[in-house]
């Protein structure tokens, strides 16, 4: 079946302007994670989503940056008034929880991502 | 604060010869253990959850173990296919995000 996807894989910006990153993650999944990936380094969460609602939204670096997911299935992440250390590699996740013996588990899968460089 | 380490940061293997990689880890209640394979241009690519010590996990020429305090990731008999970055990382009971190492880049010479 098909995996998480995101587009676009590629954005190039000026400094100062909008972007949006959009992801559709694999279908039946209630759970939805950004995540971003700076060269040389391990991803760094961002915020996460369990269905509409943002359950998470901790790891966001500043009030610019800002993600919805309005029907439980794709989301986007928007980035205002971009700056050169926003560019980065931008993940998305989905996973299917699961119970088991009481305890959540869950599996997330990653989608290619988007790499954005702002200028 | 929960962290993850790796090492070695790099680590260059001949085809067929085994090495081990390791992830130390601290974190206030560990829900799982997380493998993934990234190669240059990817997402990194799930292979194993391992939630309690002594727990281990196979899947072709790669095993992970886990004990309370760092998991290793057993290579045997390596091929060039094998070459990527391997990440680990963390869940905490307290939230649901991962907390990620940065990584070891393994190239494996043929």
């Amino acid at each position: 079946g098909a995996g998480v996807s995101q587009t676009p894989s590629n954005k190039v910006t000026e400094k100062g302007k909008y972007v949006e990153l959009r992801c559709d993650p694999i279908s039946g999944h209630t759970a939805l994670y950004w995540y971003r990936q700076s060269l040389g380094q391990g991803p760094e969460f961002l915020i996460y989503f369990q269905g509409t609602g943002a359950a998470d939204d901790s790891g966001l670096p500043n009030d610019r940056f800002f993600a919805v997911r309005p029907e439980g299935s794709v989301s986007t992440l928007k980035i205002q008034r971009t700056e050169r250390g926003d560019s980065a590699v931008y993940l998305c996740a989905s996973s299917l929880t699961k119970t088991s013996g009481g305890e959540r588990k869950e599996t997330q899968y990653f989608g290619p991502g988007t790499r954005l460089l702002v200028l | 604060e929960d962290q993850v380490t790796q090492s070695p940061e790099a680590l260059r293997l001949q085809e067929g010869e085994s090495s081990s990689l390791n992830c130390s880890y601290t974190v206030s209640g560990l829900r799982g253990l997380f493998w993934y394979r990234q190669d240059p241009g990817k997402g990194p690519e799930f292979l194993f959850t391992l939630y309690s010590a002594g727990e281990e996990k196979e899947k072709e020429r790669l095993k992970a173990t886990l004990t309370k305090k760092e998991s290793f990731l057993h290579i045997t008999a390596p091929k060039p296919e094998d070459s990527a970055t391997y990440l680990c990382a963390v869940q905490a009971h307290s939230n649901y995000q991962l907390i990620w190492g940065a990584g070891t880049k393994l190239i494996i010479k043929p």
